[in-house]
């Protein structure tokens, strides 16, 4: 069982609808969790963290995070072209700030 | 300004050569980190320095050196290169090495071994 998993996509969906993205995780003692966005040929960059049970929104992303259940989705609201990237859900394993990664999910986003 | 950097943005070079990459950043962080991107986009995570202390090491060929001459700088030497190395390398750096610190990555070396 690979430590985080994420299903790898592409994901489809039309302007202005809801994106979802999740991700599940192996090691029930994790406690942060990230989303990373990656645009083709750029870096990972961080649009949410969170840490506890229950959901936070920033803008259009809303993460949420269940702990029992050992997932964490990525919500986007109004899709636009421009959210179009893969995605990467990233794991907190306690040893020193690593990050286990999940092979990403790719979103298109069409017109 | 640039907050984590990395140089060069490219390399291409031929197998046996070898091969440094360096990163700085200017967040005033303590840790900082080196990861690999392979061809299938897979993120894995190679080597962690906090305040210039070896914190991570992950299962690397000994031909894969870091040093960190400082808490701004993380170098990655590579000794030996072979085809397999071909990668996009990032460097990320946190405030500190706990578990709710967030990384923040640099633009990647992409390296190409030939």
């Amino acid at each position: 069982q690979k430590e985080v998993e994420q299903n790898s996509g592409p994901l489809s969906v039309p302007e202005g609808a809801i994106a979802s993205l999740n991700c599940t995780y192996s090691d029930r003692v994790s406690q942060s969790f990230f989303w990373y966005r990656q645009y083709s040929g750029k870096s990972p960059e961080l649009i949410m963290s969170i840490y506890s049970n229950g959901d936070k929104e920033d803008g259009r992303f809303t993460a949420q995070l269940n702990k029992a259940s050992q997932y964490v989705s990525l919500l986007i609201r109004d899709s636009q072209p421009s959210d179009s990237a893969t995605y990467l859900c990233a794991v907190n394993m306690l040893q020193g700030g690593k990050l286990i990664f999940g092979q990403g999910t790719e979103l298109s986003v069409k017109p | 300004d640039t907050a984590v950097s990395q140089t060069p943005k490219y390399l291409v070079t031929q197998m046996g050569n070898d091969k440094s990459i360096k990163c700085e950043q200017n967040l005033g962080h303590d840790t900082m980190y080196w990861y690999k991107q392979d061809s299938k986009k897979f993120l894995k995570i190679m080597f962690s320095y906090n305040n210039k202390e070896l914190i991570i090491n992950e299962t690397v060929p000994n031909r894969f050196s870091p040093k960190s001459p400082d808490k701004a700088h993380l170098n990655l030497h590579i000794n030996s290169l072979e085809l397999g190395d071909s990668a996009v390398y990032f460097c990320a750096s946190s405030a500190s090495s706990g578990s709710y610190n967030e990384q923040f990555f640099g633009p990647g070396t992409r390296l190409t071994v030939l």
